[in-house]
């Protein structure tokens, strides 16, 4: 495996369901993020984690919940979600600090709350 | 308040037509320009990155510009396989968060 990677690609759930989605990266970074990607907004930052510290939560409702048990492996626990959560969930990482902190991209998830 | 706009929110082709996207910014202290390109349904794919005015990087049929007020990707004889979205972020400050377009979707046509 190389770069970043997500599963899984496609996930249903129910309103009352619980699921987890993973991401693994390949690139030694010690940076790992969780975004959302909606339709007609802009990418938004929901976790950043740093040395497997979380360094930022984005006003996120708790019903996502984020783990990161190290550098290489992030997961994002989703619980009694709402047909709004609907997304593309998209995790990245990068080299932090860096000449150049470029964010690289895993395929994402696609996310339908039924 | 930082922002970040593309322009156009829409863009089609046809195959050889040479044209530009626009990224314009307002920030406080720009520490980097980054361009992405996103095929639905997959996530964005790091292309160029930015860090001071007057500075060009290319790639292929892509030439990415830097002023300090916005940046231009150019498409120089477009095909098809070029079809994508292409996103623009920026960072400022002493913040590492990125700052994200809404993107413009081009479409090539053979």
């Amino acid at each position: 495996e190389t770069g970043v990677t997500q599963t899984p690609r496609h996930l249903v759930m129910g309103m009352t369901n619980k699921k987890s989605l993973k991401c693994e990266q390949h690139l030694g970074h010690n940076a790992m993020y969780w975004y959302k990607q909606s339709a007609k907004k802009p990418l938004e930052l929901m976790f950043v984690y740093n040395f497997k510290e979380q360094t930022e939560n984005n006003s996120v409702p708790s019903r996502f919940s984020p783990e990161c048990p190290n550098s290489s492996h992030l997961f994002l626990h989703l619980h009694t979600l709402q047909p709004e959560d609907s997304a593309l969930y998209l995790c990245a990482s990068s080299q932090d600090p860096g000449p150049q902190e470029t964010q690289y991209f895993g395929p994402g998830t696609r996310l339908l709350v039924l | 308040e930082d922002q970040v706009t593309q322009s156009p929110e829409a863009l089609r082709l046809q195959e050889g037509e040479s044209s530009s996207l626009n990224c314009s910014y307002t920030v406080s202290g720009l520490r980097g320009l980054f361009w992405y390109r996103q095929d639905p349904g997959k996530g964005p794919e790091f292309l160029f990155t930015l860090y001071s005015a007057g500075e060009e990087k290319e790639k292929e049929r892509l030439k990415a510009t830097l002023t300090k007020k916005e940046s231009f990707l150019h498409i120089t004889a477009p095909k098809p396989e070029d079809s994508a979205t292409y996103l623009c972020a920026v960072q400022a400050g002493n913040n590492r968060k990125l700052i994200w377009g809404l993107g413009t979707s081009l479409g090539v046509n053979p």
